[in-house]
């Protein structure tokens, strides 16, 4: 069946670090790729998507692309700031939504 | 303003009752979902209307009932409630069907608490 895995948390980085959160998927068709952010005390926030292979979201400065080749679609930001705090959600789409566990992103001052 | 609000935000009650959870979104959406997220964060998709009709319902125990009395709204009732239904409850919409790349919208959750 369908299955997304991400890495688990939680990650601890200095504001201004470079973030990479990995994630990778099995699927039998071609998904539809998303991350979600939820913040403290809120539901998810789509943060960015691709629907097809090659395919690059990117939003808030956090970026991502679909590579089909590695089923993979990590999360990447340049720059982070303590407002990116939160947990994130890699997720795909085929018959039915699929959440991997989620990753969470500490940011220190 | 709320695209998708749920109520109550809190619930706090004994092992034993019956509670529900309203759900509504005003997005114009064909498609609501229910989700259960445990302590750690682990998302799992419980049930899942498609105007007003079940399309998902994954391995949830028959003491969950959801109800959509109109493609806007979808209520969850729970039945004799147990310490392990303890979690954050959330809903959601999208257009289109589960299947779609459409992404899903959803409410600030419902925090359950059985003492």
């Amino acid at each position: 069946g369908n299955s997304v895995t991400q890495m688990e948390g939680p990650v601890t980085l200095s504001e201004e670090a470079f973030l990479t959160i990995n994630c990778t998927y099995t699927a039998t068709g071609y998904p539809s790729l998303f991350w979600y952010v939820q913040y403290p005390g809120e539901g998810l926030q789509l943060l960015l998507k691709a629907t097809k292979a090659d395919d690059k979201g990117s939003n808030k400065g956090f970026e991502a692309t679909y590579r089909k080749e590695t089923t993979s679609f990590h999360l990447e930001k340049g720059s982070v700031q303590v407002s990116d705090s939160a947990v994130y959600f890699c997720a795909l789409i085929d018959d039915k939504i699929i959440f991997g566990k989620g990753t969470r992103l500490h940011i220190l001052p | 303003d709320t695209a998708v609000s749920q109520t109550p935000k809190y619930l706090v009650t004994q092992m034993g009752n019956d509670k529900s959870i309203k759900c509504e979104q005003n997005l114009g959406h064909d498609t609501m979902y229910w989700y259960k997220q445990d302590s750690k964060k682990f998302l799992k998709i419980m049930f899942s209307y498609n105007n007003k009709e079940l399309i998902i319902n994954e391995t949830v125990p028959n003491r969950f009932s959801p109800k959509s009395p109109d493609k806007a709204h979808l209520n969850l009732h729970i039945n004799s409630l147990e310490l392990g239904d303890s979690a954050v409850y959330f809903c959601a919409s999208s257009r289109g069907t589960p299947g779609g790349n459409q992404p899903q919208h959803f409410g600030d959750g419902t925090r359950l608490s059985i003492l």
